[in-house]
């Protein structure tokens, strides 16, 4: 099956640092997605990457969808303490395939004040 | 609009019970979908359904069955839990957007709370 791998597992920083967090997969998909889930809720859609090279900012946060198209990186800038949760890339299978998300294994954040 | 919302948020069960988890969802979405969230193993997906009266299998299906009777819901049935069941399950759907959406479609997911679920 598909290869996804998100790192690193989890992240402890101080309030205003910037993070980066990557995923890597080990085939070519045409969909990046990052996806945030705050503690006790459901995951929710951050940035949807449709394009090689893409970069989309939302906010403080930066995506960058890959040149090999099997690769993405998140970057957020000046963290505060409500970034914590943990971010989850995703790929997009497409609609011939019950337009399932494959998701990774997710990056653990954590902000001290 | 609640979005999607998920029946009970939390359940002990002994092993051998059986129990349904209840997903409904009031944006008129076509997809729906239920996985399961284990420490540093992601969101993996246990069943799906394209469509009133139709279901399919994801990653992970032994030991679930699921049914979507009506549009708005997708329920999710453990016939015999087992310990290695305990996990936080999580419901979503999508297709089509709301009006406005910018974004894509098929691939914007809306998730529920979530339910959790610990098998004894």
């Amino acid at each position: 099956g598909q290869q996804l791998n998100q790192s690193p597992q989890s992240m402890f920083i101080q309030e205003g640092e910037d993070v980066s967090m990557n995923c890597t997969s080990s085939s070519i998909f045409n969909t990046w997605l990052w996806y945030k889930q705050d503690p006790g809720e459901g995951p929710v859609l951050l940035i949807a990457l449709y394009k090689a090279g893409e970069l989309t900012s939302n906010g403080r946060l930066t995506a960058q969808f890959g040149i090999t198209r099997k690769d993405s990186f998140l970057n957020i800038s000046a963290s505060i303490p409500s970034d914590v949760g943990i971010y989850f890339c995703a790929l997009y299978a497409g609609e011939t395939s019950g337009s399932r998300l494959t998701f990774g294994e997710g990056t653990q954040l954590t902000v001290n004040p | 609009n609640a979005g999607v919302t998920q029946t009970p948020k939390f359940r002990v069960l002994k092993t051998g019970q059986s129990m349904t988890l209840l997903c409904a969802q009031d944006m008129n979405h076509e997809y729906m979908y239920w996985y399961r969230q284990d420490p540093g193993m992601g969101l993996r997906l246990i069943h799906y359904s394209v469509g009133e009266g139709t279901t399919a299998k994801g990653e992970v299906p032994d030991g679930y069955n699921v049914s979507r009777l009506k549009k708005q819901n997708f329920l999710l049935g453990l016939e015999s839990a087992a310990p290695s069941q305990t996990s936080v399950y999580f419901c979503a759907s999508s297709y089509p957007n709301p009006p406005g959406y910018s974004g894509g479609d098929q691939e914007t997911q809306y998730f529920g709370p979530g339910t959790r679920l610990l098998v004894l």
